[in-house]
């Protein structure tokens, strides 16, 4: 079982949709929490991080973090076609050495005019 | 442009070949990443540097793979003896000691193995 799961999609909303994207995970060492934006054949864009549980909002994201349920999600309000891309999910631990990042598979995102 | 670069963008080689890839940083990050990414699967940790000094290397980083970050500036990742399954996505990332899980990707170098 992979330490961080993430449904693959792809997923297929109208343009002003809200969308919710989710990972769970299994390791309760993780505490930083982040998210990704990838486009097709490029490298992934840091969207936002999250440290530990709680809310945190930039714009039309919004991303949330449970650590009693092992949860974490992203919401995107009014979504624009330019908003269809693959986003991943990743996670760090706390460590005296480098925080290395553990992914999700990553959903793909449409946003349909 | 002072986000993380990595070049070349694309390398064709047929199996057996090395390949060499190369990644500049931010230029204030002591903080250098590589990780793989094939297709429809997330990046995966391959290894890590503060500075000049190789820290952490993943268990995916086997014998033919060595990777290197003189002066603690560029960094190259050598591929020796390429078979197929090396095919994938390298990505390149940065980050600074005071922000190390808050890591920027270069591009990435796309290496096809034929």
């Amino acid at each position: 079982q992979k330490e961080v799961e993430q449904d693959p999609g792809p997923l297929s909303v109208p343009e002003g949709a809200i969308v919710s994207l989710n990972c769970t995970y299994s390791n309760s060492a993780f505490q930083y929490f982040m998210w990704y934006r990838q486009y097709s054949r490029k490298g992934p864009e840091l969207l936002m991080y999250t440290y530990s549980s709680g809310n945190k909002e930039d714009g039309r994201f919004t991303a949330q973090v449970d650590k009693s349920s092992k949860y974490i999600s992203l919401f995107i309000r009014d979504s624009q076609p330019s908003d269809s891309a693959t986003y991943l999910c990743a996670m760090s631990r706390i460590t005296g050495g480098g925080n290395k990042l553990t992914f999700g598979t990553g959903t793909q995102l449409k946003v349909e005019l | 442009d002072t986000g993380v670069s990595q070049n070349p963008r694309h390398k064709i080689t047929k199996r057996g070949q090395n390949v060499t890839f190369r990644c500049d940083p931010i230029s204030e990050h002591n903080r250098l990443y590589w990780y793989r990414q094939t297709l429809g699967q997330g990046p995966e940790f391959l290894t890590y540097f503060q500075n000049e000094a190789q820290l952490e290397k993943s268990r995916l980083l086997s014998d033919r793979f060595s990777a290197e970050r003189p002066k603690g500036s560029f960094s190259t990742l050598e591929i020796q003896r390429t078979e197929q399954g090396d095919s994938a996505m390298y990505l390149c990332a940065s980050s600074s000691d005071t922000r190390p899980y808050e890591q920027y990707f270069g591009p990435g170098t796309r290496l096809t193995v034929t």
